[in-house]
This record gives structure tokens, sequence and C-alpha cells, in this order.
């Protein structure tokens, strides 16, 4: 099973800042297999980022996805108040399909 | 609009079977991976398995001698049963859609809360 580690596991962050969070894979990942969730207090996951750099429909180009092999990044530019959520990488490359263990942004 | 909504009890007995259902409204159920993903408390994102409109499963090793899945396309839902339950099943369960080429989750259910507890 492929692991994928997240870091920072927290983030304080005042609007308008920009941030990157890392996720980092045990093994390879083919880009075209990882995506970025976005998830809220009880709400359900959101997608964000499809194919490590493709921003799903609907979603703010303030937010940018990156990165190939075992190391991918979610760039946010200039936090927005709805942005303060938690953050998850997934992989679908290697069955089983796996979740980072997420990464909180929270207001400084 | 498209939309998922798990039902199920918010509360089952160790040892017994949790069942949970996911109604898909508002469009085919034809066509797509149905997937189930859990958080426990505290912890992150847990993929349990997958089912296809035509039946065709694939499940998480960890959990796949208890887990059963099925889809009922006429009644326009999927299902998923958990045998032998134990506090580490506690979690918010969530049903969620993607394509068949393609295990980006782009339709969530709400979730919900089921607590393994006597």
């Amino acid at each position: 099973e492929i692991v994928l580690t997240q870091s920072p596991g927290t983030l304080s962050l005042s609007p308008g800042e920009s941030t990157t969070l890392s996720c980092r894979a045990s093994q390879t990942i083919r880009s075209k297999y990882l995506g970025w969730y976005q998830q809220k207090p009880g709400q359900a996951p959101r997608l964000l980022i499809s194919g490590a750099s493709n921003r799903a429909t609907g979603i703010p180009d303030r937010f940018s996805g990156s990165g190939s092999g075992t190391d991918f990044t979610l760039t946010i530019s200039r936090l927005e108040p709805e942005d303060f959520a938690v953050y998850y990488c997934h992989q679908y490359d290697s069955a089983p399909q796996t979740f980072g263990q997420g990464t909180r942004v929270e207001i400084k | 609009q498209v939309q998922l909504q798990e039902s199920g009890p918010g509360l089952v007995k160790p040892s017994e079977t949790l069942s949970l259902s996911c109604s898909v409204s508002g469009g085919s159920i034809v066509g797509y991976y149905w997937t189930w993903i859990r958080r426990p408390a505290g912890k992150g994102l847990e993929w349990v398995g997958r089912i296809s409109s035509s039946g065709s499963t694939r499940y998480n090793p960890s959990l796949e001698s208890r887990l059963t899945m099925s889809v009922d396309t006429s009644n326009h839902q999927f299902s998923l049963k958990l045998t032998s339950v134990s506090a580490a099943d506690t979690a918010v369960y969530f049903c969620a859609r993607s394509a068949v080429d393609t295990a980006d989750f782009d339709l969530w259910g709400q979730g919900t809360l089921v607590t393994v507890s006597s």
C-alpha cells in the first residue's frame, strides 16, 4: 500500500497569505492518479485538483497543484476566509487507494 | 442536480453488522463507480471499497474479509455491509461517485456517523 505523508500537520495563517502544502508518497505515483480534496467541518470533501495539477470544475485559480514522482504540492495563493479547512491528497495509482492524513489550515 | 444520501443506523453493537445505503437521486447510477470512504474521529480518510453499476467490486484488503457491497440499479442505490464490527469501525461514512476512467470523487454524500458501542 502506498503511504501518503502530508506536511505540515497544521498551518496557522492569516487571510491574504499564501501557502504550500506537501504530499510525499512512499512509492512513485503517476501524476494523473493524484488528487487533492478540501474538507470543512460537517461537510463532505470537495475535489480541488485532479491529475496533480488540473483544477476541478468551479475551483478558483488561487488553488494550484504540481509535482511528480513522489513529491506533490498544493499551493493556495491569497487565502480567503472560506479556505480554512483540512486538505487531503489522494492516490489511486496503486490499490488500495489511499489518502494522506490531512493538513489543517487554520486562522492565525 | 445529482445528489447522494447515506442512510442507516447510527449505532451498532460490537460484533454485529453495520449496514448502510446510499441513494442516488437526480441522475443515473449506470456508468459510474460508487465508493464508500470513512473518516474515524481524529483521523484521516480511509477508502473502504467501490462497486460498479454492473456489480463489480474492489475492497480495501484491510476490510475485505468483513465487507460486502451491492448495487440496486432499479432503485438507484448501493449498499455496504461490514460484519463483526468493533470500536475501530466507528467513523463518519461517506458515499461518493467517480467516473470509470478515474477515481477522482466528483460527488459526495454528506456523510453519516456510525458509532460502534454496546
